[in-house]
């Protein structure tokens, strides 16, 4: 069973800050949190990874407070391209990562 | 390769019969996965190699699939007797085991159609 539980679906339209929330009470010490992005037809692609605190990379933002329970993926000024699947996970580095559902985001103009 | 390479990218197969489905990795990867996604939901994981060995096989469903990477390298997922329900899109993934996991590479996958 995957380990983490975010929204279905969310609605934006261009220009737009995008942030997705992801909870994940039973983080484990050793656990990373990492998101993949994920268009049709094509395979997850690896966006952002962190620990704690706040990291950020030329697509994303992940904020993270203190308890980990939970993070959030901040998308800033979203296009259409940006509509896709967002996958929010935790795991050891070295383990299988558990996908769950993850979060339809759809962008308008 | 810049990037993992899946093979086929589609296969049409009868009910009852064998498929292998290839993967190759990103070159030095040492860990490679398997998923399988179906459509509406997340990838469903598999298998996950460690080198040569299969270092957690716990998500393969039954004794029909098996996979094998002999040399540490290239892997294969084989479908014994296949049934409608394996029909799925089979992903690969490969990585560094690193202590500060950097994630996944997926490929493209291959769409795996049982009629």
């Amino acid at each position: 069973l995957a380990k983490t539980t975010q929204p279905i679906s969310m609605d934006s339209y261009e220009g737009q800050e995008v942030n997705i929330t992801c909870s994940h009470n039973n983080i484990a010490t050793n656990d990373y949190i990492t998101w993949y992005q994920q268009f049709p037809s094509q395979g997850p692609r690896f966006i952002i990874q962190g620990y704690k605190t706040k990291v950020t990379n030329e697509v994303a933002s992940l904020f993270i407070p203190a308890d980990r329970k939970s993070s959030t993926l901040s998308l800033p000024r979203v296009s259409l391209s940006d509509t896709a699947v967002y996958y929010c996970l935790v795991g050891e580095a070295g383990t299988a990562l558990i996908f769950g559902k993850g979060t339809t985001l759809s962008v308008s103009s | 390769g810049a990037g993992v390479s899946q093979t086929p990218s589609n296969k049409v197969t009868e009910k009852g019969k064998y498929v292998e489905l290839r993967c190759d990795p990103i070159s030095g990867h040492t860990a490679l996965y398997w998923y399988r996604q179906s459509l509406g939901q997340g990838p469903e994981f598999l298998i996950y190699f460690q080198g040569t060995g299969a270092a957690d096989d716990s998500g393969l469903p039954n004794d029909r699939f098996f996979a094998v990477r002999p040399e540490g390298s290239v892997s294969t997922l084989k479908i014994q007797r296949t049934e409608r329900g394996d029909s799925a899109v089979y992903l690969c993934a490969s990585s560094f085991i690193i202590k500060y996991n950097y994630g996944y590479t997926f490929g493209s996958g291959t769409r795996l159609t049982v009629v």
